[in-house]
């Protein structure tokens, strides 16, 4: 089973509409989870911190569900700018145990 | 904003040349690391430094090496390049201590070729 795992997609949504992303991660001892963006043939860049108790940041909002062991990202009222790859990134503890998933695309399609 | 660049963009060369990549972080942190990024295998640390001189294998450090003389200059260095490291490579860095989220803030990448 890989470390992180997530859907890859593709998710072809209409403007406006909402769309989850899960990611499940194997470490139960995993102690941080961040969502990254990433665009096509560009560098992975931070869109946010998950939180045990979730966070939200404007459109989008990020959950930890540590019973489960996943990591959610929902994106609402989706814009054709959301199209990109979301990365799930999971540490368990130092430099070496930051893991990344293979990531979800998401294409908001007019 | 914080600006890590990378040297080269786009590299073509050849079995068995040596390769330089070079990293440079304007931001002053302590932290500086590379990694590559292959379809379906998604980012994997290659070697990562916390100081001026210190170097950490990651999890693929085979077939590379890393030279950090200066805190804002981190280079990867392929001493005999083979085809399976056509990749895409992709520096980061982040600072210690407190100011430390988590947030890892990478270069736009170099995409090596090797023929």
């Amino acid at each position: 089973r890989k470390e992180v795992e997530q859907d890859p997609g593709p998710f072809n949504v209409p403007e406006g509409a909402t769309v989850a992303f899960n990611c499940t991660y194997s470490n139960s001892a995993s102690q941080s989870f961040f969502w990254y963006r990433q665009d096509c043939r560009k560098e992975p860049k931070l869109l946010m911190s998950v939180y045990s108790s979730g966070n939200e940041d404007g459109r989008f909002t990020a959950q930890l569900n540590r019973a489960s062991q996943y990591i959610s990202l929902l994106i609402r009222d989706s814009k054709l700018s959301d199209s990109a790859t979301y990365l799930c990134v999971v540490n368990s503890g130092g430099y070496q145990k930051v893991t990344f998933g293979t990531g979800t695309k998401l294409q908001v399609i007019p | 904003d914080v600006k890590v660049t990378q040297s080269s963009r786009y590299l073509v060369k050849r079995t068995g040349e040596k390769v330089f990549l070079e990293c440079v972080q304007d931001m002053d942190h302590e932290n500086m690391f590379w990694y590559r990024q292959d379809p379906g295998l998604g980012l994997r640390l290659i070697y990562f430094s916390y100081d001026v001189k210190m170097k950490e294998k990651g999890d693929i450090p085979e077939g590379y090496s890393v030279s950090r003389e200066k805190k804002e200059r981190f280079s990867l260095i392929l001493e005999s390049a083979s085809t399976n490291q056509t990749s895409m490579y992709l520096c980061a860095s982040s600072p210690s201590g407190q100011s430390n989220t988590g947030e890892l803030f990478f270069g736009e990448g170099s995409r090596l070729t090797v023929l």
